[in-house]
């Protein structure tokens, strides 16, 4: 069953530390994968995403691990600064761009 | 950059009565969504709109619930007779045609709908 409450996993990282959040994915078939970045008040900002086909993908800043075998994904975010402070969820997908399910979500705090 | 943008931010209504929640996507988008986040939980998806219909829905999209897009801009998501579970936040999302393989879902800023 889906595991929901009120309150999420915390990471707190000191200001020009790496970051590393985690996420298990329960549906092997998925073959997309987003990670999304939720601050308060506001929707879900896209950050990066993976297909299936690969097991890392870079941005700025911003690196996306893909394990199928265990099916985990991790969200690596270097040099981590005060604006990174947020709710960070990753999301996958099945069937072409419809029913994102997303995760549990993340809290990160970066400390000064 | 464009953006999904939703109206009202907040929307209080009475049990029972009716609400309807707006959205406009990415003008060139052709997918437009409804998730459903409730406070402190994760974000829940509704439906799928494409081509002028719904493509896909969850258990959540009842017959309490109907989107619609009225125009060549708006889409809107409709509850007919609201409940006090219906109190969450409300996100519109739109995505590119996904032919060319998985599409990112860009999101608004939300409708925070209380119910009373």
């Amino acid at each position: 069953g889906e595991s929901v409450g009120l309150h999420l996993p915390t990471l707190s990282v000191q200001e020009g530390d790496n970051s590393i959040i985690n996420c298990a994915y329960s549906n092997s078939a998925s073959d997309y994968f987003i990670w999304y970045k939720q601050e308060s008040g506001k929707g879900p900002q896209f950050i990066i995403d993976i297909r299936s086909n690969m097991d890392k993908r870079q941005g700025q800043r911003v690196t996306v691990l893909l394990n199928k075998t265990v099916k985990h994904l991790s969200l690596q975010i270097a040099a981590t600064q005060p604006g990174d402070s947020a709710v960070y969820f990753c999301a996958e997908n099945n069937n072409y761009g419809q029913n994102f399910v997303f995760g549990p979500g993340t809290r990160l705090s970066v400390l000064p | 950059e464009p953006e999904v943008t939703q109206t009202p931010s907040h929307q209080v209504t009475q049990m029972g009565q009716e609400v309807i929640l707006r959205c406009v996507p990415i003008s060139n988008h052709l997918y437009f969504y409804w998730y459903r986040q409730i406070l402190g939980q994760k974000v829940e998806f509704l439906v799928s709109f494409y081509n002028n219909e719904i493509s896909e829905k969850s258990e959540i999209f009842d017959d309490q619930f109907s989107v619609e897009r009225p125009d060549g801009s708006n889409f809107t998501l409709k509850i007919r007779s609201t409940k006090l579970e219906d109190s969450a936040m409300y996100f519109c999302a739109s995505s590119e045609s996904p032919d060319r393989g998985n599409q990112p879902q860009h999101f608004g800023d939300g409708t925070r709908l209380s119910i009373l």
